[in-house]
């Protein structure tokens, strides 16, 4: 099946730093989400992003799926980045079977 | 909120024991499942359902047994759990198999 990894595992960054997430993945596929995983475990959707750029505020992202790549872009942070960023996709031939990453751990300093 | 509730939020359970976990989505959904978050591991997806019926089990031990009476609702039933088997149960839907997926805020199980 399809296997997804991101970088960096971990991230430390000044308020106000820009930052780029990297998701890699082995296969095409039909869905490829960007999450943000609360301290309590919520995960909120930021992306719905097979193919194409997106942007929502600070938060932009760029799936290329020929080259089998996505980013996460994060603009002038804030501590309230902090947080998990998880990358999951689902692989063609493949429904709803949602393979994700190993999440990238951010945290914003003051 | 992202339309799917949960409950119970926590739960602490023997391993002789039976429970339940409960999941419903408010946004007319087709498409149901179950994932499991373990500390130090990625989401692991535990069971999916498509108009009610299950489409995947990603070989899930039986002591985890899950039911889907309709579209809008997912039970987990637990039984006999396992110490390791302590983790963050996390519920979503999607308006079929090929869309977005929403999650629910999760149930954190304890098995002592």
């Amino acid at each position: 099946g399809i296997q997804v990894e991101q970088s960096p595992p971990d991230l430390i960054l000044q308020e106000g730093a820009n930052s780029t997430l990297r998701c890699n993945f082995s296969d095409s596929v039909n869905n490829l989400q960007w999450f943000h995983q609360n301290p309590w475990g919520q995960l909120i959707n930021l992306f719905y992003i097979p193919s194409g750029t997106k942007q929502n505020g600070r938060l932009s992202a760029t799936t290329v799926a020929t080259e089998r790549y996505s980013l996460l872009y994060i603009s002038s942070s804030q501590t309230t980045d902090s947080g998990v960023y998880f990358c999951a996709a689902v692989g063609s031939g493949n429904t709803g079977k949602l393979i994700f990453g190993q999440g990238t751990t951010l945290q914003v300093k003051p | 909120e992202t339309g799917v509730t949960q409950t119970p939020r926590h739960l602490v359970m023997g391993m002789t024991n039976k429970k339940s976990l409960k999941c419903e989505q408010h946004l007319g959904h087709n498409a149901m499942y179950w994932y499991k978050q373990s500390a130090k591991k990625p989401l692991e997806l535990m069971f999916v359902y498509n108009f009610k019926e299950q489409t995947e089990n990603n070989s899930v031990p039986s002591r985890f047994s899950p039911e889907c009476p309709n579209s809008s609702h997912l039970f987990l039933h637990l039984h006999t759990l396992q110490p390791e088997d302590s983790a963050l149960y996390l519920c979503a839907s999607s308006q079929d198999q090929l869309y977005e997926q929403y999650f629910g805020p999760g149930t954190r199980l304890t098995v002592t």
